[in-house]
């Protein structure tokens, strides 16, 4: 079983639409949480930083954490065809600096 | 992303070439990380450096493979006798060390002919 799992895609939405993005890990020492998006050609852009269990939100961007099910989701609300991405999530041990990446899934929100 | 520079921006290089990638770290930040991304992978950690110290290469190949932070200039990434198998997107990250977030950078396209 691979640390973090994460469905590529691709995924497409129609305009407005909410998207739902979901990772599983399988290490339970993991405590911080990432999404990352990603353009194609370009490096990976910080969106969402979480810590432990819980609901971050930020704008148009939900993030929540399910530690006991080992379950983490990015939330989009009324997206964009600005959103259309690839969307990694990340994550890391207390203490380390080393993020683990899940393959990322692509996102194409249409007009 | 801004703030964390990388170059090349995109490199091709014959198979038994060298590759040299170069990453300033964002301004203030001091540690500096390298990923690889591989086609349909996801990021892998591969070094993470300070300055004129290693601090972990865990994630390196073991052999074509170094990376360096001097005290002055940038974070270079070398992979001697380039093979296809090291065409890849390579990116750079940093921090600051008091704030553990990591902000990548553009990425370098290594493309092995």
């Amino acid at each position: 079983q691979k640390e973090v799992e994460q469905d590529p895609g691709p995924l497409s939405v129609p305009e407005g639409a909410i998207v739902s993005l979901n990772c599983t890990y399988s290490n339970s020492a993991f405590q911080y949480f990432m999404w990352y998006r990603q353009y194609s050609r370009k490096g990976p852009e910080l969106l969402m930083y979480t810590y432990s269990s819980g609901n971050k939100e930020d704008g148009r961007f939900t993030a929540q954490v399910d530690k006991s099910s080992k379950y983490i989701s990015l939330f989009i609300r009324d997206s964009q065809p600005s959103d259309s991405a690839t969307y990694l999530c990340a994550m890391r041990e207390a203490g380390s600096y080393q993020l683990t990446f899940g393959k990322g899934t692509k996102l194409s929100v249409i007009p | 992303n801004a703030g964390v520079m990388q170059n090349p921006r995109h490199l091709v290089r014959r198979r038994g070439q060298e590759a040299r990638l170069r990453c300033s770290p964002m301004k203030g930040h001091s540690h500096v990380y390298w990923y690889r991304q591989l086609p349909e992978e996801g990021l892998k950690f591969m070094v993470y450096l300070q300055k004129e110290n290693i601090i972990d290469e865990s994630g390196m190949p073991k052999e074509r493979f170094s990376a360096e932070f001097p005290k002055e200039g940038p974070s270079i990434l070398r992979i001697q006798q380039v093979v296809r198998g090291d065409s890849a997107a390579y990116f750079c990250a940093s921090s600051s060390g008091t704030d553990n977030t990591i902000y990548f950078g553009e990425g370098s396209w290594l493309t092995v002919v």
